[in-house]
C-alpha cells in the first residue's frame, strides 16, 4: 500500500519570500507518480505540479518547484516569491497508475502581507 | 476548460434520510471519483468508477453507494445518513486511467447531518 505523510499541518510565509512544504511517501512500486494539489479557500482543488518517479530532473512550474529525493522518498514543494493568492491547503499525492491517488493530510499555508 | 459540477454547495439533512450527491463532468472523462475531506484527515477515497456502470470501492465505502448510469454523471448515495457522515464531499474526474492524468475537482458539497 502507498502512504503519504505531510508533517507540517500549518505553515506561514511572508509575501515575496520562499517557503518549502514537506512530503514523504512510501511505496513498493518501482514506477509511480507524485503530485501537489492546491485547494484555495472556498475554491476548487487544482493541480500545481507533478513528477514522474523515473525522471531525475525536478519538475518546475513558474514559481513552483519540487525537490524530489527518490532514495529518501521525499517530495517537497518550494514556492518562490510567495503571493497572497498562494494561501491555500496543499496536498501531496501519489499513484502507481494501477491504483487511485493516495493523498496526504494536507498543509495549510498562510501568506502574510 | 474542464468543468466538474456538484449539485449542491451546502446541504442539511436529518439522520436516517437518504441523500443523493450528484456530480457531472463535461469533458468525456473515463474516470470519476468521490472523496470525503475532513480536517486533519485529508482526502479519503469513498468510491471510484473507470467506466459507465462500473464502480470500485475506495478506502471508506461503508455507509455509501454510488451510481454511474451515464459517463458524465456519478452519484454518491447515503442510504441512511448518520451524523458521522457530516463532512465535505469532493467529486473528481480524469481523462483516462493513465497515472499522469490530472484529476479535476468539483467545488465540493458541505453536508451537515443533524
Amino acid at each position: 500500500a502507498q502512504t503519504v505523510t505531510q508533517s507540517q499541518p500549518e505553515m506561514s510565509v511572508q509575501e515575496a519570500e520562499t517557503v518549502t512544504l514537506s512530503c514523504t511517501y512510501d511505496t513498493s512500486e518501482s514506477d509511480y507518480y507524485l503530485f501537489w494539489y492546491k485547494q484555495p479557500p472556498s475554491r476548487q482543488m487544482i493541480l500545481v505540479i507533478r513528477q514522474e518517479a523515473y525522471k531525475q530532473q525536478n519538475a518546475t512550474e513558474n514559481r513552483f518547484s519540487v525537490n524530489f529525493q527518490k532514495a529518501a522518498k521525499s517530495f517537497s514543494l518550494k514556492i518562490s516569491d510567495s503571493q497572497l493568492g498562494d494561501a491555500a491547503m496543499y496536498f501531496c499525492a501519489t499513484t502507481s497508475g494501477n491504483t487511485p491517488l493516495v493523498f496526504g493530510k494536507g498543509t495549510r499555508l498562510s501568506v502574510i502581507a | 476548460d474542464v468543468k466538474v459540477t456538484q449539485s449542491s454547495r451546502y446541504l442539511v439533512k436529518r439522520t436516517g434520510e437518504k441523500v443523493f450527491l450528484e456530480c457531472v463532468q463535461d469533458m468525456d472523462h473515463e474516470n470519476m471519483f468521490w472523496y470525503r475531506q475532513d480536517p486533519g484527515l485529508g482526502l479519503r477515497l469513498i468510491y471510484f468508477s473507470y467506466d459507465v456502470k462500473m464502480k470500485e470501492k475506495g478506502d471508506i465505502p461503508e455507509g455509501y453507494s454510488v451510481s454511474r448510469e451515464k459517463k458524465e454523471r456519478f452519484s454518491l448515495i447515503l442510504e441512511s445518513a448518520s451524523t458521522n457522515q457530516t463532512s465535505m464531499y469532493l467529486c473528481a474526474s480524469s481523462l483516462s486511467s493513465l497515472a499522469l492524468e490530472t484529476q479535476y475537482f468539483g467545488p465540493g458539497t458541505r453536508l451537515l447531518v443533524l
